[in-house]
């Protein structure tokens, strides 16, 4: 298994330039989020998805859009970037309970290397 | 509702101390309970978690944690800090909702 990938490694935007990171997953979790971290504020939550065709907000969802067409894939797109979001973006996917049960792997986090995102 | 606190932004040592890494957390129900290791551009990996049963937890890299309920704690030890667990840790609660709250993270500093 490869686990989460997230693609690209490091990106450099111009103020209102768009884009989308990738993130994919292949342990057929149902759950999978987006987090930003930034220095001194731990991972803030930006949007996630309980399945395929369901997603919603977090903490902090403006200025970015997501959507979840299959259970592998779940992008990120920021839709006109602006220098507060240069940031690191991680990818996190995990099985939920029913199919994780009690004693498994329910709501274990599997995170991504992460995207290192500079707009300028 | 769910929070986590951990105590400490930064947490030094010296090469072979205890290492005590503070987590409370508030749950309107019975929790699940994680801490996760993040290295130097990296992504975080699971250290351990107590869901039920046993409060003693064990993960890698030889740390443990305690869940007490009556202290809704979850502290991170580890009996002897080595030079390569230098890195940040979270401490993370699963309440009644889907998604994990996450703590700011405590950065272990190791020293020679």
């Amino acid at each position: 298994n490869a686990g989460v990938t997230q693609t690209p490694k490091f990106q450099v935007l111009k103020t209102g330039q768009s884009m989308t990171l990738q993130c994919a997953q292949d342990m057929n979790h149902e759950y999978m989020s987006w987090y930003r971290q930034d220095p001194g504020m731990g991972l803030r939550l930006i949007h996630y998805s309980v399945g395929a065709g369901i997603t919603d907000q977090g903490e902090v969802p403006n200025g970015y859009n997501v959507s979840r067409s299959t259970t592998e894939d779940f992008p990120l797109r920021l839709l006109s970037a602006a220098p507060s979001q240069t940031s690191v973006y991680f990818c996190a996917s995990s099985p939920l309970g029913l199919a994780g049960g009690k004693g498994g792997r329910a709501y274990e986090q599997y995170f991504g290397p992460g995207t290192r995102l500079t707009v300028t | 509702a769910q929070s986590v606190t951990q105590l400490g932004s930064h947490v030094s040592v010296s090469e072979g101390a205890l290492v005590l890494l503070r987590c409370n957390y508030s749950s309107s129900v019975p929790p699940y309970l994680f801490w996760y290791v993040q290295y130097p551009n990296q992504g975080l990996q699971l250290l351990l978690k107590y869901t039920t049963g046993a409060t003693l937890v064990k993960g890698i890299n030889g740390f443990e944690a305690e869940f007490k309920k009556s202290e809704t704690s979850f502290h991170l030890t580890k009996p002897s800090a080595h030079m390569s667990d230098a890195a940040e840790y979270f401490c993370a609660v699963k309440g009644g909702s889907y998604i994990p709250t996450f703590g700011r993270g405590t950065s272990l500093i190791v020293h020679p």
